[in-house]
C-alpha cells in the first residue's frame, strides 16, 4: 500500500499567516492527491483535488501543488475559519491510502 | 443537492456482526463508484472500501478483508458495508462518500464488550 507522510503532524500560526503543509508518497501517484478540511464534530470537507485543482466554493487563499510523490497544501492568509485538520489521500491506486492529519492551531 | 444518510451504526459486542446503510439522493446513485471511510475517536482518517457504479467491482484496505463486504443496491439507490468478526479496533464513526467531494454525516459503531 502506498504510504502517505504528512508533516508537521500540528502547527501553531497567527490569522494572516502564510501556511504550508506537505505530503509525500512512498511512491510516485502522479496528481491523483486529495486534500480535506476536517472541523471538530464535522464531516470533512473536499478542498483540492488532482493535486492543484479547486473544489468549487473554496476560498481561492487555498491551493495545491506537486505531483509524483511531494505534494503541497498551502493556505495563503490564513483566517480564523481555517483552524482545522487538515488530510490528504492519494487515488492513485488501492487500497486508498490517507495522510496521519495537520492540526492547524491558533497561535 | 446530493445527500447522504448512513444508518446502522451501534454498541456491539466483539465478533458480533453489523450492516451499515447509506441512503443515497440528489445524483444518478448508479453512475458513481462509492466508498466507506472510517475515523476512530480522536484518529485520522481510514480509508475502508470501495465499489464501482455499474460492475459493482469491489476493492478493501487490508485492515478489514476478509471481514467486511461491500454492496450496493441501484434499485433503492443504497450502499451498505457488512461488517462481521468485528473487533475493538474497528470503533469508529463510519462515513458514506461520493468521489471525495460528499460525505455523510457518519454513524458511529462502537465495539465493546
Amino acid at each position: 500500500a502506498i504510504q502517505l507522510t504528512q508533516s508537521p503532524s500540528s502547527l501553531s500560526a497567527f490569522v494572516g499567516d502564510r501556511v504550508t503543509i506537505t505530503c509525500r508518497a512512498s511512491q510516485g501517484i502522479s496528481s491523483a492527491l486529495a486534500w480535506y478540511q476536517q472541523k471538530p464534530g464535522k464531516s470533512p470537507k473536499l478542498l483540492i483535488f488532482d493535486g492543484s485543482s479547486l473544489e468549487s466554493g473554496v476560498p481561492s487563499r487555498f491551493s495545491g501543488s506537486g505531483s509524483g510523490t511531494d505534494f503541497t497544501l498551502t493556505i495563503s492568509s490564513l483566517q480564523p475559519e481555517d483552524f482545522a485538520t487538515y488530510y490528504c489521500q492519494q487515488l492513485n491506486s488501492y487500497p486508498l491510502t490517507f495522510g496521519g492529519g495537520t492540526k492547524v492551531e491558533i497561535k | 443537492e446530493v445527500q447522504l444518510l448512513e444508518s446502522g451504526g451501534g454498541l456491539i459486542h466483539p465478533g458480533g456482526s453489523l450492516r451499515l446503510s447509506c441512503a443515497a439522493s440528489g445524483f444518478t446513485f448508479n453512475t458513481y463508484a462509492m466508498s466507506w471511510v472510517r475515523q476512530a475517536p480522536g484518529r485520522g482518517l481510514e480509508w475502508v472500501s470501495a465499489i464501482s457504479g455499474s460492475r459493482g467491482s469491489t476493492n478493501y484496505a487490508d485492515s478489514v478483508k476478509g471481514r467486511f463486504t461491500i454492496s450496493r443496491d441501484n434499485s433503492k439507490n443504497t450502499l451498505y458495508l457488512q461488517m462481521n468478526s468485528l473487533r475493538d479496533e474497528d470503533t469508529a464513526i463510519y462515513y458514506c462518500v461520493l468521489n471525495g467531494d460528499s460525505w455523510g454525516q457518519g454513524t458511529l459503531v462502537t465495539v465493546s464488550s
